[in-house]
């Protein structure tokens, strides 16, 4: 069965406290990983799409890394507008399937 | 109007009402979601829409009636909900199933 893992489920830090949170897949194809923020009461917001091993994108202070089991989300330097939930989800190679979304992390930044 | 638009975005209703929610998307996609989630829970997937057919139903309860007339616009109906329904109902559209999903704001739905 494809399975999203996401780790830690919650995760607190203090404003500038750098970190990682992380995501771990297991899926008979990975076609590609996609990161969302979601704040309360929102919609998600899409923010990365990975699609091989060794890739990494980078917005403001994120930064997602991809390997062959799990992907990274970096947050360097977070600020308190970075507290939201982070959603990590993953398209399979048979491409005919919605994304398969993880449970999520939730961050809170404090200042 | 961009992306994907939801209405109402609020709905307080009871349980012997029937209502609707509305969902547009601006994006030419050909997929199209629906999706439950209640307070600090997952996404729960309800239903998926590719080229105006329907592909899957996730054991949703039949109180739920999706719609898709053209691939632009998404409808949920409801009736006779219970309480348990109350969450934020979120819709989201891709340009095939396994691409990029784009969310619409939700509507946040309170049933009495």
């Amino acid at each position: 069965e494809d399975q999203v893992t996401q780790s830690p489920e919650a995760l607190r830090l203090q404003e500038g406290e750098s970190s990682s949170l992380n995501c771990s897949y297991t899926v008979s194809g990975l076609r590609g990983l996609f990161w969302y923020r979601q704040d309360p009461g929102k919609g998600p917001e899409f923010l990365f799409t990975l699609y091989s091993a060794g890739e990494e994108k980078e917005k403001e202070r994120l930064k997602a890394t991809l390997t062959k089991k799990e992907s990274f989300l970096h947050i360097t330097a977070p600020k308190p507008e970075d507290s939201a939930t982070y959603l990590c989800a993953v398209s399979l190679n048979s491409g005919n399937t919605p994304l398969v979304f993880g449970k999520g992390t939730r961050l809170s930044v404090i200042a | 109007e961009t992306g994907v638009t939801q209405t109402p975005r609020h709905l307080v209703m009871g349980m012997t009402n029937k209502k609707s929610l509305k969902c547009e998307q601006h994006l030419g996609h050909n997929a199209m979601y629906w999706y439950k989630q209640s307070a600090k829970k997952p996404l729960e997937l309800m239903f998926v829409y590719s080229l105006e057919e329907r592909v899957e139903n996730n054991s949703v309860p039949s109180r739920f009636s999706p719609e898709c007339p053209n691939s632009s616009h998404l409808f949920l109906h409801l009736h006779t909900l219970q309480p348990e329904d109350s969450a934020l109902y979120l819709c989201a559209s891709s340009q095939d199933l396994g691409g990029t999903q784009y969310f619409g704001p939700g509507t946040r739905l309170l049933v009495l």
